[in-house]
């Protein structure tokens, strides 16, 4: 199985600020995703961070709004820029690998 | 486009008494299945996972599920619950194109499972 780490694991934030997430895995990956899980609500995915490449954005998520870093196959970051109290989630990492999704601990951010 | 519905926000049990979670995907063929559990301020933990052949697939915990391809879904069971089963329980699934998995999920709106004494 692969272990994730994330840092931090939570944040409290000012609007219009900005939070860098740090995604760590102990195995080299080829796929990296993120998925968002606002208060009370399912988990969704943000985009994929794939190394060498730009990372794939799904609908109504944005490369300004949620900067995305994949220097190499271990680690990834997350930037969630500009921020407003409705980006107060939870921001989780996920890796591929044999055959089953792994996924991070979270970083809970509010942001008042 | 792909979806898949939890039927259930809320389920309460006695603690003993059987289990089943309800899972519905929509689909034009047949994805990868998952069921994950969320405890309180814990991650997601993988219960069991569903891609081929023998339609009943057990998983940790005592939790089980059988997909059934004419009803598109893909129900949660457990056949006595103990308290600490009291989570929050996703059911996911994989889109696949062709014989290639992409490593996305789609997830359900999850059921909280609250167990009595």
């Amino acid at each position: 199985s692969a272990v994730i780490s994330q840092k931090p694991s939570r944040d409290i934030c000012q609007r219009g600020t900005s939070l860098t997430i740090q995604c760590q895995v102990d195995s080299q990956v080829t796929m990296m995703f993120w998925y968002r899980q606002q208060p009370g609500q399912s988990l969704t995915l943000i985009a994929t961070a794939n190394q060498g490449s730009e990372a794939t954005y799904e609908s109504g998520f944005v490369i300004d709004k949620f900067p995305i870093s994949r220097p190499n196959l271990t680690f990834s970051t997350l930037t969630v820029s500009n921020m407003s109290p409705e980006d107060s989630s939870i921001y989780l990492c996920s890796v591929t690998g044999y055959n089953e999704q792994f996924f991070g601990p979270g970083t809970r951010l509010t942001v008042l | 486009a792909q979806s898949v519905t939890q039927p259930d926000i809320h389920i309460t049990v006695s603690e003993g008494a059987s289990l089943e979670l309800r899972c519905n995907y929509s689909y034009g063929a047949t994805p990868y299945l998952f069921w994950y559990v969320q405890s309180p301020g814990q991650g997601l933990q993988l219960l069991l996972k569903y891609f081929s052949g023998d339609t009943l697939v057990q998983g940790i915990k005592g939790f089980e599920a059988e997909f059934k391809r004419s009803q598109s879904s893909f129900n949660l069971r457990k056949p006595s619950v103990h308290w600490s089963d009291a989570a929050e329980y996703f059911c996911a699934v994989e889109p696949r194109y062709g014989s290639s998995n992409t490593g996305k999920l789609i997830f359900g709106q999850g059921t909280t499972l609250q167990v009595k004494p």
